[in-house]
């Protein structure tokens, strides 16, 4: 069946450094990428999200990069801050239901 | 705020209890969707709503009984679960079914002594 394979399951950076988290999905009609950010007791908040006809969004130190052919997508945070660890998630859209990555844990250094 | 709010937040249950979730979202969406999340794995996908409509059972045990009354309200009746169901239960809804953004509320953390 259609998987997300997410990576590194855990990150430490430096504060002010940045991080990425890369994603591959196996579903080639998948087309929507949402990413969720879920701080410890709270539920997965959706952080950004990127469609299948665009290769790159930004939001403010938040990006999200799309290489179709590849099936693989990425999300880049820059200037990083103690606020910024969690756990995050990558999700790809198939047939109308979200498959979820297991997760990487980042934990920003002060 | 989240928009979606889960009741109770915390759960201690019997394997012979019966017990409900409950799921309200304040959002004017028209999906509503269940998930399991158990440490280590990925969020399973349990139920989907639509339009209080059933669209999707992802090969759930007939413990859980999902029931839709309408577009704003979710529930997940348990009965004689198994301690390998303990885990956090998410509610999430959106616009309507398909590929777009989903809102989770906080969770039920659910343990079957």
């Amino acid at each position: 069946g259609e998987n997300v394979e997410q990576h590194p399951s855990t990150l430490s950076v430096q504060e002010g450094d940045s991080a990425v988290i890369k994603c591959t999905y196996s579903d080639s009609a998948s087309n929507y990428f949402p990413w969720y950010k879920q701080e410890l007791g709270k539920g997965p908040q959706l952080i950004i999200d990127i469609r299948s006809n665009v290769g790159e969004k930004k939001d403010q130190r938040i990006a999200v990069t799309l290489n179709k052919t590849a099936k693989h997508f990425s999300l880049h945070i820059t200037e990083t801050q103690p606020e910024d660890s969690a756990v995050y998630f990558c999700a790809g859209g198939s047939q109308g239901n979200l498959i979820f990555g297991k997760g990487t844990k980042l934990s920003v250094k002060p | 705020e989240t928009g979606v709010t889960q009741t109770p937040r915390h759960l201690v249950m019997g394997m012979t209890n019966k017990k409900s979730l409950k799921c309200e979202q304040h959002l004017g969406h028209n999906a509503m969707y269940w998930y399991k999340q158990s440490a280590k794995k990925p969020l399973e996908l349990m139920f989907v709503y639509n339009f209080k409509e059933q669209t999707e059972n992802n090969s759930v045990p007939s413990r859980f009984s999902p029931e839709c009354p309408n577009s704003s309200h979710l529930f997940l009746h348990l009965h004689t679960l198994q301690p390998e169901d303990s885990a956090l239960y998410l509610c999430a809804s959106s616009q309507e079914k398909g590929n777009q953004p989903q809102h989770f509320g906080d969770g039920t953390r659910l343990s079957i002594l």
